[in-house]
């Protein structure tokens, strides 16, 4: 168990819905990354938040957009969803912003039907 | 743009049956290379970060090195249990931004 938890873990949803992913880091962790893993794509980095703050920014789509509360919980809202949206969506949180050590959660399987 | 490439995409080993996984790399302003392996429908599990060539760790069977263009995860003996996806990563700094690019991962599969 790393520590970093994830809800739902499943999700069903039809196209054109939006849905939230949340996420809590391991106790004393500030950084939360958001990454998308698909069959063909492997892992894909979205977004990483530090403290509150949006840190990094990778392959995230305009549709897709995150946010760190200030009990450092993050959530993921993805609107407008298509079929190629399936996926597990890890997050991950390190303890500072240099992300060298990521501790994964276990990951929230979204199907778009 | 930053890459990762993994080799081999599979791997079948018999229990036992020593061998090495490869990740190279092509980034600017490598900060780290990171080793992690995942089981099936579960998150990456981190196993190693290497920061700068010549640089080697060790974990029970697993043994990583890295070079200035890629890194090797040597598994010593391994058991089934052994058996999951090893992922590579770098992260690298870019306009200030920091960015981590994942491999597609190697799948080792140990027979008994």
């Amino acid at each position: 168990d790393s520590g970093v938890t994830q809800t739902p873990k499943h999700l069903i949803t039809a196209t054109g819905q939006r849905v939230t992913l949340r996420c809590s880091p391991r106790s004393g962790d500030l950084s939360v990354y958001w990454y998308q893993q698909s069959l063909d794509q492997g892992l894909q980095f979205l977004i990483q938040y530090y403290n509150g703050e949006e840190r990094a920014k990778g392959n995230i789509l305009e549709r897709f957009s995150a946010q760190q509360f200030p009990d450092l919980h993050s959530e993921l809202n993805l609107s407008s969803l298509e079929l190629g949206d399936s996926a597990l969506y890890f997050c991950a949180s390190s303890h500072d912003s240099s992300s060298y050590e990521q501790y994964f959660g276990p990951g929230t399987r979204l199907t778009v039907t | 743009e930053d890459q990762v490439t993994q080799s081999p995409e599979a791997l079948r080993l018999q229990e036992g049956e020593s061998s090495s996984l490869n990740c190279s790399y092509t980034v600017s302003g490598l900060r780290g290379l990171f080793w992690y392996r995942q089981d099936p429908g579960k998150g990456p599990e981190f196993l190693f970060t290497l920061y700068s060539a010549g640089e080697e760790k060790e974990k029970e069977r697993l043994k990583a090195t890295l070079t200035k263009k890629e890194s090797f995860l040597h598994i010593t003996a391994p058991k089934p249990e052994d058996s999951a996806t090893y992922l590579c990563a770098v992260q690298a700094e870019t306009g200030g931004y920091q960015k981590v690019t994942f491999g597609i991962g190697t799948k080792l599969q140990v027979i008994p």
